[in-house]
């Protein structure tokens, strides 16, 4: 079984400020992890993702996250806030040695930007 | 990048009517559609999971009757929720996938609003 854990379903932070979005995983087998943003009514558009090799991984809008085994987290992280960055942001996983691909979603963190 | 478009994405109509939601891969063959449910400031709950040619796989508690899902070609899946009820309004989105396409790519949701 899988599970993902976001810590703080809000977040606010100061243009030019750090981001720093939680993440902690749980998975019984190699994971596949993966950060999303949702703006409101819209669907849902790839941030980043680790499937194998690098543990730090390069997303879209500067964000980037660590996979980091040993913690089983995946914090998503940009040095530098933008106004453009409030959104929802969600991680997830899956495991794609089973064949339907099925992704397993945390609860969402609103991240807020304050001029 | 993949693309995936939904339609409507708005629509409002009277209670005991059926809604259809369209779910388009626009340039990559999706052998996976995926339709979520959302509810207001919630993560997206998995519906079905639906393969190309073949009967849709349903999540846990999510009643088939209710929400008929065919994808009969590699292009198009599409959702009907039947005899809706207020109850039934929710944002849904659509996801699509390809083993040579992965990760998932969603479409932008459909707000279904039952008077």
């Amino acid at each position: 079984a899988q599970s993902v854990t976001q810590l703080g379903s809000h977040v606010s932070v100061s243009e030019g400020a750090l981001v720093l979005l939680r993440c902690n995983y749980s998975s019984s087998v190699p994971p596949y992890l993966f950060w999303y943003v949702q703006y409101p009514n819209q669907g849902l558009q790839l941030l980043l993702k680790y499937t194998t090799g690098a543990t730090l991984v390069k997303g879209i809008n500067g964000f980037e996250a660590e996979f980091k085994k040993s913690e089983t987290s995946f914090h998503l992280t940009k040095p530098s806030a933008h106004m453009s960055d409030a959104a929802e942001y969600f991680c997830a996983v899956t495991s794609y040695g089973g064949a339907t691909n099925k992704l397993i979603f945390g609860t969402g963190t609103l991240l807020a930007v304050q001029p | 990048g993949a693309v995936v478009s939904q339609h409507p994405s708005w629509v409002i109509c009277k209670s005991g009517t059926s809604v259809k939601i369209e779910c388009r891969s626009l340039d990559f063959q999706a052998t996976t559609m995926f339709w979520y449910r959302q509810f207001p400031k919630q993560s997206l709950m998995l519906m079905a999971t639906s393969n190309e040619g073949s009967k849709a796989t349903y999540e846990q508690g999510v009643e088939k009757d209710k929400f008929l899902i065919n994808h009969a070609s590699l292009t198009l899946s599409t959702l009907t929720v039947t005899s809706a009820h207020p109850e039934d309004s929710s944002f849904y989105i659509c996801s699509a996938s390809s083993p040579s396409n992965q990760p998932q790519h969603f479409g932008d949701g459909t707000r279904l609003s039952i008077l």
